[in-house]
């Protein structure tokens, strides 16, 4: 299994301003995936992340409003940039580990509040 | 990949079999049936996933059909701590895909 942490936890900003998330893994993993949750909703998919490449976007997110590095095998960032009220959600990064590499593992999410 | 349908809740007591159905007649004959859990406020998490064969881990068990359309996670003796959104999700084992989340089912283990 792979052990993922996520920083910070959670977090209340403001309209307008960016909050850049990190994500560590504890073992050299090739695929990282970012995805958002909302109040009360399933997970939603925002982008694959591959070392040494951009990342891949699903519909509906684009790289100006969440821009993600991937600079080494062990570590991403989502910033979620210009914040509305509506980009209040938990956001959470996985990769795709096990014996496999067909089990994926989720950090514990960061929670963001926009006001 | 292909959707699948199931009930938005289901109750169970505590120390009893949960059964938690998944329909899923689209799948593909590359495609894995997979299962989740997301306990309030945590990540996803992983139990279990398979092809055509039962399956069985330290978890729970899964039975798929003999025609792959459907396919039932059973938790043996369900506890407290199993109160969670149970996602069943069909998936390729090609390359890289990702996962799509349906709204799954909240399982509410009771005493």
């Amino acid at each position: 299994s792979a052990v993922i942490s996520q920083k910070p936890s959670r977090d209340i900003c403001q309209r307008g301003t960016s909050l850049t998330i990190q994500c560590q893994v504890d073992s050299q993993v090739t695929m990282m995936f970012w995805y958002r949750q909302q109040p009360g909703q399933s997970l939603t998919l925002i982008a694959t992340a591959n070392q040494g490449s951009e990342a891949t976007y699903e519909s509906g997110f684009v790289i100006d409003k969440f821009p993600i590095s991937r600079p080494n095998l062990t570590f991403s960032t989502l910033t979620v940039s210009n914040m509305s009220p509506e980009d209040s959600s938990i956001y959470l990064c996985s990769v795709d580990a096990g014996q496999f590499a067909y089990e994926q593992y989720f950090g514990p999410g960061t929670r963001l509040t926009v006001t | 990949d292909a959707k699948t349908t199931q009930p938005p809740s289901m109750d169970c007591a505590e120390g009893r079999a949960a059964n938690l159905p998944c329909n899923h007649s689209t799948i593909s004959g590359n495609e894995y049936v997979y299962w989740y859990r997301q306990i309030h406020s945590q990540g996803p998490q992983y139990i279990i996933h398979g092809l055509k064969n039962n399956e069985t881990n330290e978890m729970a068990s899964l039975i798929i059909t003999e025609d792959r359309k459907s396919s039932t996670l059973i938790l043996p003796h369900a506890t407290l701590r199993d109160t969670a959104v149970y996602y069943c999700i069909v998936r390729a084992n090609s390359g890289y895909s990702t996962l799509t989340f349906g709204k799954g089912t909240m399982l509410l283990v009771s005493p």
